[in-house]
């Protein structure tokens, strides 16, 4: 595609709940990287993908929080029993490699309740 | 970790008036990034600047990586301009921006 997707937009969730957020980066990006950005804040790393491999999940915040990109392409970021403090977008951004030009999709508005 | 600091937090300009933004970090860098976060929360690209300068219609950018330092300029100022404007830099690993906090615009006509 033209740019980043990610779906869905808007997501509520209830506190316990799992979900999951999708993204589709740019055609023939190597790297992925996963933010989330609360209210008020600057974007907060979660995590790296090179293709397929996981390099970096350091910012991920505890291990309710888990990412894949199974075939070096599209990835998903699952939260798992939810809670208000997740509550947040999150966004998806994709480079050609490496340290190249990075491309931020729209994000996904989670809100748990 | 490498530290990323924006000033001022937050401008307001009447339509027509310049300003610049400044993005000072702790370490050399291999990717620097303007954005301009519109209301609605999309992050637009505005330059990939890891040194020199580079202007594109109104806006124009300069690092001076020796230094540490970014800066980002506007000028002629228009109500769609406003918004958060972040500076984001590269770790020495590469695999993560790091956003600064970032500076809210506020024009005005």
């Amino acid at each position: 595609g033209a740019g980043v997707s990610q779906s869905p937009r808007y997501k509520v969730a209830k506190r316990g709940q799992d979900v999951a957020l999708r993204c589709d980066p740019i055609s023939g990006h190597v790297s992925l990287f996963w933010y989330q950005q609360a209210l008020g804040q600057g974007p907060e790393f979660l995590t790296y993908f090179q293709n397929e491999a996981q390099l970096d999940k350091s910012g991920l915040p505890s291990d309710r929080f888990f990412a894949e990109r199974p075939e070096g392409s599209v990835s998903t970021l699952k939260i798992q029993r939810t809670q208000q403090e997740d509550s947040a977008v999150y966004l998806c951004a994709s480079s050609f490699y490496g340290n190249t030009e990075a491309f931020f999709g729209q994000g996904t508005r989670l809100t748990v309740v | 970790g490498i530290q990323v600091e924006q000033s001022p937090p937050d401008l307001i300009l009447q339509e027509g008036a310049n300003s610049t933004l400044r993005c000072n970090f702790s370490d050399s860098v291999n990717n620097l990034q303007w954005f301009h976060q519109n209301p609605w929360g999309q992050l637009i690209n505005l330059f990939y600047i890891p040194s020199g300068t580079k202007q594109n219609g109104r806006l124009s950018a300069t690092t001076v990586a020796t230094e540490r330092y970014s800066l980002l300029y506007i000028s002629s100022s228009q109500t769609t301009d406003s918004g958060v404007y972040f500076c984001a830099v590269a770790n020495q690993a590469g695999t993560a921006l790091i956003f600064g906090k970032g500076t809210t615009l506020s024009v005005s006509s």
